[in-house]
Formats: C-alpha cells, structure tokens, sequence
C-alpha cells in the first residue's frame, strides 16, 4: 500500500532532549511538508521540502532542524531550543510543490515533553 | 503570516439541516484550494478540491469566489457523521484554522 508514515504515534521526552520524528514516503512525492498542531488551532507550517536535498523554513521554524538526504524521508528534529515542544506533529507529503496538488498526511505523532 | 483565514465556530447544526462556511484567502494570484476533514485527535483527510467552476460530491458543494476572495463549503441534510473540522487551504499549503461542526440529533 502507498501512503506517508509517521513514527512513533506518541513519544514521551524530557525536557531538554532533542528528539527525531520520523516521516517515510512511499508515493514518489517530491514535496514533504512538516506542521504543528496545538489543541484547537489549525496547523502551523514549521519546514517543507520540494526536492531531494533542499528545503525551506515555515513559519514556525525556530527550535527545529529537517534533512532530506532521500525523496522518501523527511525527519523532523525538535531541539532542546524549541520552548514549547509539546504538541500533534504532521508531517504530509504531495506530488508538486507549493500546494498546487492535495497533500497528503500521515497518521501524526504526538510528542509530550515533561 | 494569514493567507487563509476562517471562523472556527463552533457551527451547531440539527441533523438534516444544511451549513455553509467561508474561508477568506488573501493571496488573489492563488489557482489551488481544497478542503479537508479532520476528526478528532487524527490527521486531516482531502474532503474534495476546488475548481472555478465550483465542484460538488453528493451532500458536498463546494465554490470559489475570486472577486471577494474566498471559497465556501457547503453541506447539506446534514448527518450525525459530518461532525468534525473542516479546513481549508490555498497554495503554499497554509491552512486556516479550521471549522468546527457539531451536527445535533
């Protein structure tokens, strides 16, 4: 089956930590998007990629840091720089960049920070 | 930035009555919009692209209006299952915040 995964579904850190969420492809999409999003807000836009080794802040990017050694990864790093890390992690993938086709979004991952 | 823009409701709607909803966009060159569905503590879902033309799914409707930019969605005889927020997105994937629907028994 095609789709964009998302691992893990909950993560647990403490406070301090960096931690790596992972985001996998399988649609050969060349544009990934990461977002966050808080309880009863629409989501954010923290980086995005339209093609292999490039990618571009959001605009939420501060206390993040993205790759994209491979078209079908995306990992988002949330650093200890990130003040308010707890929060639903999006991460959708889509077949142009630049919002022109539908995205499409794995299950999420949502991250705690205590 | 707020490229796109939409109430958040709550929108109470009786089961089998019809709601409607707006999401402002302020970038006019923009071509591409869609809505998606997205339910509670899950990730969003495309519910139906939208064209010039406007464009239509069974209970769905959606239109797109470039002179005062925005797009509207439309649901009709509204169901129990409808229950759910609603977003919306222009190019450059920014989304709105979302509109909430609770359809009542």
């Amino acid at each position: 089956d095609g789709g964009i995964t998302q691992s893990p579904k909950y993560l647990f850190r403490k406070e301090g930590q960096n931690v790596t969420l992972s985001c996998e492809q399988n649609l050969n999409h060349d544009a990934m998007y990461w977002y966050r999003q808080d309880p009863g807000q629409g989501l954010r836009l923290i980086y995005y990629s339209q093609i292999v080794n490039d990618f571009q802040k959001g605009d939420i990017a501060e206390g993040y840091s993205v790759s994209r050694e491979k078209k079908e990864s995306f990992p988002l790093t949330v650093t200890s720089a990130q003040k308010n890390p707890t929060a639903f992690y999006l991460c959708a993938s889509s077949i142009t960049p630049a919002g022109k086709t539908e995205a499409f979004f794995g299950q999420g991952t949502r991250l705690t920070v205590v | 930035r707020k490229e796109v823009e939409q109430d958040p409701g709550p929108f109470n709607v009786p089961e089998g009555a019809t709601v409607a909803f707006n999401c402002t966009y302020s970038n006019s060159a923009s071509q591409s919009f869609f809505w998606y569905r997205q339910d509670c503590r899950k990730e969003p879902k495309l519910l139906m692209s939208v064209y010039s033309s406007g464009n239509e799914d069974g209970r769905f409707t959606a239109q797109l209006n470039r002179a005062s930019q925005y797009i509207s969605l439309l649901i009709r005889d509204s169901k129990l299952s409808d229950s759910a927020t609603y977003l919306c997105v222009g190019e450059g994937l920014a989304f709105g915040k979302g509109n909430q629907v609770v359809v009542i028994p």
